[in-house]
């Protein structure tokens, strides 16, 4: 059973473009849910924290969907430094225990 | 600067040689946790620790043994490295939960 689930990708976009990420989490009780971007097997650093009401910073906003039990990250007007692997983190069973998607990578061009 | 610091940051070693990465926080967090990441399986969680004295396993912990006698070090011992083990590790600490800081990784490779 695979608890958190994206698409592996890439997405290959050109420069300006708008895309979107979807992620699938298998464990109701979920309480938590971030993004982090990773660049190049570098450490992973949060992109933001995903709010029930959903939530936005510039051009990224995420979205949360209980019912359906998947979060999403919309990119607009995309820009080559955001390339990079996006992960999608839900906390697991044991609270703080948090659960990693193998991650959506997004090539950006000129 | 806060920052998550592990040591070393490249490590090639052979198959048995008892072997120690060390992670050190200095924001003060109470939880620390450790990660391996291999291409294909994302991040996978090692061990975990939510006060001084206080571990517990994740998800892959077979192999793997740690400690945290000091709220801002959390050392991953691995008393005989096999190559399986061979893999991209990260450190990370939070106040409490989630969000996570991480370390910069280390690349460990056992032959």
């Amino acid at each position: 059973r695979k608890e958190v689930e994206q698409d592996p990708g890439p997405f290959n976009v050109p420069e300006g473009a708008t895309v979107a990420f979807n992620c699938t989490y298998s464990n109701s009780a979920s309480q938590s849910f971030f993004w982090y971007r990773q660049d190049c097997r570098k450490e992973p650093k949060l992109l933001m924290s995903v709010y029930s009401s959903g939530n936005e910073d510039g051009r990224f906003t995420a979205q949360l969907n209980r019912a359906s039990q998947y979060i999403s990250l919309l990119i607009r007007d995309s820009k080559l430094s955001d390339s990079a692997t996006y992960l999608c983190v839900v906390n697991g069973e044991a609270g703080t225990a948090l659960i990693f998607g193998k991650g959506t990578t997004l090539s950006v061009s000129s | 600067e806060a920052q998550v610091t592990q040591n070393p940051r490249y490590l090639i070693t052979v198959t048995g040689k008892k072997l120690t990465v060390t992670c050190s926080q200095n924001m003060n967090h109470e939880y620390m946790s450790w990660y391996r990441q291999d291409p294909g399986l994302g991040l996978r969680q090692i061990y975990y620790s939510m006060n001084v004295e206080v571990t517990d396993k994740g998800d892959v912990p077979e192999g793997y043994k740690v400690s945290r006698k000091e709220k801002r070090n959390f050392p991953l011992i691995l008393e005989s490295p096999s190559p399986n083990q061979t893999s991209l590790y990260f450190c990370a600490s939070s106040r409490s939960g989630p969000p996570l800081h991480f370390g910069n990784g280390t690349r460990l490779t056992v032959t």
